[in-house]
């Protein structure tokens, strides 16, 4: 029963080519998140949706974008994919109610780049 | 800026002892804290939330205490197994806002 599911869970992109992850959920939850998380670090919250509104962080690179067409997809895009992108990337989602504020993530991508 | 830290990055403990894991915030009051654990190659997996108006919760073996003023929480593990190791993660948020951030995590050793 999985309920937040990433595809593909690996994936190798060439230097500077563009680069789609997808990550779909069967929560109906408002929230979605991506994260990368690099080797022993914690996981970086690069943005996430509340339902529609998109929230960026300020330390996000411009080379990563994100799209959300509706409540059960999500997409991150890497324009332009360097050495230094490398990592498992992470979706979670989450329903924000006062009772249960926890995130369900999906088992990530492992992006490698050649 | 805020920031949510887990101060050891590895602890390595005997199996039946009690695993005592920390995390400690700066510069915000986050309105719930939360543990996860994470084995290699895998996504979290949620484990406890505490909020700021509880000291304790408890889960089978699991402990989670919230000191506001000390601005910490502690995770424990009692009659902790080998089964037991693994990473585990504090995360943090808000009510009013709906992200969660992430320390950098423990990651528990239990020796036979």
């Amino acid at each position: 029963d999985a309920m937040v599911i990433q595809n593909p869970r690996y994936q190798v992109t060439q230097f500077g080519k563009p680069v789609t992850l997808s990550c779909s959920q069967t929560l109906n939850h408002n929230v979605m998140y991506w994260y990368q998380q690099k080797s022993s670090q914690a996981p970086k919250l690069l943005f996430h949706y509340y339902d529609k509104d998109f929230n960026n962080e300020a330390d996000t690179p411009d080379n990563f974008q994100s799209r959300r067409p509706n409540t059960s997809f999500c997409f991150l895009d890497i324009r332009s994919p360097g050495l230094g992108d490398a990592a498992m990337y992470l979706c979670a989602t989450s329903r924000i109610r006062t009772e249960n504020t926890e995130a369900f993530f999906g088992q990530g991508t492992r992006l490698t780049v050649v | 800026s805020q920031k949510i830290e887990q101060n050891s990055e590895a602890l390595n403990i005997q199996e039946g002892k009690t695993a005592t894991l920390t995390c400690n915030y700066t510069n915000y009051s986050p309105a719930y804290l939360q543990w996860y654990r994470q084995d290699p190659g895998r996504g979290p997996v949620f484990l406890l939330l505490i909020r700021e108006n509880e000291k304790e919760k408890r889960k089978e073996r699991l402990k989670v205490t919230f000191d506001t003023t000390l601005k910490q929480s502690l995770f424990h593990i009692t009659a902790s197994q080998p089964a037991d190791s693994a990473t585990y993660l504090c995360a943090s948020g808000y009510s009013s806002a709906s992200k969660i951030i992430f320390g950098s995590g423990t990651r528990l050793s239990i020796r036979p």
